[in-house]
């Protein structure tokens, strides 16, 4: 079985704040996806990243997946209180599955 | 834009009884799965559906089964739910020809079984 970690399990921050969650595995993975998920309600993604290396920005978040296509980082720049949220990594296998990472809450208090 | 619709919301069981969990998409989607979510331990995978007519278990299976009726629906069984089995439970489902858009999931079953 393919395993995620990702730390911190949980963060709290000020509003403006820059926030960095990481996501690691000793396996290799086809892709990389970050999801957000908010109370009530599934989780929705944000990116997938399928080159070792590749940076993707999506406006004040920045995605990176590692060389080796075992970890993966997500920094956000900034921080409001609309990124408050549980954001999970999930990593791409066989048959389209994914395996996902037990999450990083994040607060971003006013 | 319905997306994935799962019912019921909300559900409390005793210990023993049987119950479905329904999703349907209206996305065209080949691929479709089940997930539960436990606190600290993000979405771990029943069992999935990688096209009508195929289903296969995941990590988590035990206790649990799962039929896909057409394209657009997958549903989960609990023949004698157990308290372990309290969770909330995710569908999700996927174009199928890979990973690049990922899974669209529903709102989620929130279990409660005593």
């Amino acid at each position: 079985t393919q395993l995620l970690e990702q730390s911190p399990q949980f963060l709290s921050i000020q509003e403006g704040e820059n926030l960095t969650v990481y996501c690691n595995s000793s396996s290799v993975f086809s892709s990389l996806q970050w999801y957000r998920q908010e109370p009530g309600e599934g989780p929705v993604l944000l990116v997938t990243v399928v080159t070792g290396g590749e940076v993707k920005k999506l406006k004040r978040l920045t995605f990176q997946f590692g060389d080796a296509r075992k970890d993966s980082s997500l920094h956000i720049t900034a921080a409001q209180p609309g990124d408050t949220g549980l954001y999970l990594c999930a990593g791409g296998a066989a048959g389209n599955k994914l395996t996902f990472g037990g999450g990083t809450r994040v607060l971003v208090k006013p | 834009n319905a997306g994935v619709t799962q019912t019921p919301k909300f559900q409390v069981l005793k210990t023993g009884q049987s119950m479905t969990l329904q999703c349907a998409q209206d996305m065209n989607h080949n691929s479709m799965y089940w997930y539960r979510q436990d606190p600290g331990m993000g979405l771990r995978l029943i069992y999935y559906s990688a096209s009508e007519g195929t289903t296969d278990k995941g990590e988590v299976p035990n206790g649990y089964n799962v039929s896909r009726l057409n394209k657009r629906e997958f549903s989960l069984r609990l023949e004698s739910a157990a308290p372990s089995q309290t969770s909330v439970y995710f569908c999700a489902s996927n174009h199928g020809t890979g990973l690049r858009y990922g899974y669209t999931f529903g709102s989620g079953t929130r279990l409660t079984v005593v």
